[in-house]
C-alpha cells in the first residue's frame, strides 16, 4: 500500500522560532498533499492544500503566512510554522491520495508533535 | 462548504456487542466518504469507505451504510474485540475533489472485555 512519512517525529522549539516539517511519499508520486492540524481529543482540521508546482490552498482562517507550505517536488512537501508560539503547540499531520488499489485513497503520515515553549 | 457532524462523542460497549457511529453531512455534492480509525498519537488508517453511487459495503466485521437521501452514514462494527477500542473518524469528500477531506469530531470507542 501506499506509505506517506514525516519528519521530525516531535520537535520542541523556543518561541520565536521557525520550524519545518516534511511529508513525503515514499512509493507513489503526488502532485496534491495535505495538512492538518489535530489539537488533543479533537478532530483533524485541514489546514491547507499543497499543490506541486503552484501556491498552495489555504482554508479559511488559517493564516499563510504564518504557515508557509512548499511542495517542492512529486513526493515533498514542507509546513513551515514561523515565528512560532506556544498556542501554535499541536499535532501537525500530512496526507497524500494515491490510486493504488484502482481507487483513490488518502494516506496519513504519522504525524508530528509540535511543542512550543 | 461541508459540515460534517458525528455522534455519538463516546461509545462503550462490551466485548461481542455491536457498535454503530453515525454522521451526517451538509453538501449534497459529496461523494466520497471514508471512515478512519486512530488509536492514541497514532496516524489515522483507512478502515473502510463508500461512495454515493453504492448503498452499503461491508468488510467482515466492518460494513458502512450511506443514504444520500438523508444525508447521512453510518458505520457498523459487529462482534467488537477490545482492540478496536480507539477513535474513530468519519469525512466527507468536497465536491470537485475525493481527495480533499472535512472530518467529523470523532468517537471514542471502548470495547470492555
Amino acid at each position: 500500500g501506499a506509505v506517506v512519512s514525516q519528519h521530525p517525529s516531535r520537535v520542541i522549539c523556543k518561541s520565536g522560532t521557525s520550524v519545518k516539517i516534511e511529508c513525503r511519499s515514499l512509493d507513489f508520486q503526488a502532485t496534491t498533499m495535505f495538512w492538518y492540524r489535530q489539537f488533543p481529543k479533537k478532530s483533524l482540521m485541514l489546514m491547507a492544500t499543497s499543490n506541486e508546482g503552484s501556491k498552495a490552498t489555504y482554508e479559511q482562517g488559517v493564516e499563510k503566512d504564518k504557515f508557509l507550505i512548499n511542495h517542492a517536488s512529486l513526493t515533498l512537501s514542507t509546513l513551515t510554522v514561523t515565528s512560532a508560539h506556544p498556542e501554535d503547540s499541536s499535532f501537525y499531520i500530512c496526507s497524500a491520495p494515491s490510486t493504488t488499489g484502482g481507487w483513490e485513497t488518502q494516506y496519513f503520515g504519522p504525524g508530528t508533535r509540535l511543542l512550543v515553549l | 462548504g461541508e459540515n460534517v457532524e458525528q455522534h455519538p462523542s463516546t461509545l462503550s460497549v462490551q466485548e461481542g456487542d455491536s457498535a454503530v457511529i453515525k454522521c451526517t453531512y451538509s453538501d449534497s455534492a459529496s461523494n466520497y466518504f471514508p471512515w478512519y480509525k486512530q488509536e492514541l498519537g497514532k496516524r489515522p488508517q483507512l478502515i473502510i469507505d463508500i461512495r454515493s453511487n453504492v448503498g452499503e459495503k461491508k468488510d467482515q466485521r466492518i460494513a458502512v451504510t450511506l443514504n444520500k437521501t438523508a444525508k447521512h452514514f453510518s458505520l457498523h462494527i459487529t462482534e467488537t474485540q477490545p482492540e478496536d477500542s480507539a477513535v474513530y473518524f468519519c469525512a466527507a469528500s468536497l465536491p470537485g475533489s475525493s481527495y480533499k477531506l472535512i472530518f467529523g469530531s470523532g468517537t471514542r470507542l471502548l470495547v470492555r472485555p
